[in-house]
């Protein structure tokens, strides 16, 4: 089991609405990674953030952003929620510059949009 | 064309047998990972390689950087395998990952 915890779980919004999901890191990790899974698709990366700063980001409109915070745990908020953005959202904590490879996923939060 | 294509996409096994699945990528990369997603959603890192081969367990995992290809062989296939694996590839210098889009395992009794 690792040490990267994904809250909530499980929720529901409905379209219009913001969310807020939140991902604390692996020990020892400075990065943590965010991705979009869609039903039957493999994950898409929203964007990753390094030491507090943005380090990369994917092909997702601004309504999604990001944070993270001095511990390296993250928070990834989406505004005016669209029906398409029913998802699971993985975070991913690694360490660059650290233990190559290392790679630790939480389990994700489902979001519904109605 | 997906940067990064897994075959098969669906695969059924029999308790015992030994098990390939392949991944071809499309673009540079500075390492491969395999990845394990169980029906909860959570996934599980399994290998991370930028050459050759690792194994751990009955899981076999290589990597041929010119041919942009890799492989995971899972040896005496069990029922607790069933899950779907996943290949994604490392950009430089992001640690960002480039996903497959899965393959189906399952193996029955």
């Amino acid at each position: 089991e690792t040490g990267v915890t994904q809250s909530p779980t499980h929720l529901i919004k409905t379209r219009g609405q913001q969310v807020t999901l939140r991902c604390s890191s692996q020990s020892g990790h400075n990065t943590v990674s965010w991705y979009q899974q869609a039903l039957g698709q493999g994950p898409q990366f929203i964007f990753q953030y390094y030491r507090e700063e943005e380090n990369g980001r994917g092909n997702f409109p601004p309504r999604f952003s990001g944070l993270q915070f001095p511990n390296y745990s993250s928070e990834l908020n989406v505004n005016a929620l669209e029906l398409d953005d029913s998802a699971l959202y993985l975070c991913a904590s690694s360490s660059l510059g650290g233990v190559f490879g290392e790679l630790f996923f939480g389990e994700g939060s489902r979001l519904t949009v109605l | 064309k997906n940067e990064v294509e897994q075959s098969p996409q669906n695969l059924t096994a029999q308790e015992g047998e030994f098990i390939t699945i392949n991944c071809s990528y499309s673009v540079g990369i500075s390492a491969l990972h395999w990845l394990q997603q169980h029906p909860g959603g959570g996934i599980v890192s399994l290998f991370m390689l930028s050459s050759g081969k690792k194994k751990h367990g009955r899981l076999i995992a290589t990597i041929n950087i010119q041919e942009k290809h890799s492989s995971l062989h899972i040896t005496a296939s069990h029922p607790r395998d069933s899950a779907v694996y996943i290949c994604a590839v490392s950009s430089y210098n992001t640690d960002k990952l480039i996903f497959g889009t899965g393959t189906r395992l399952q193996v029955f009794p």
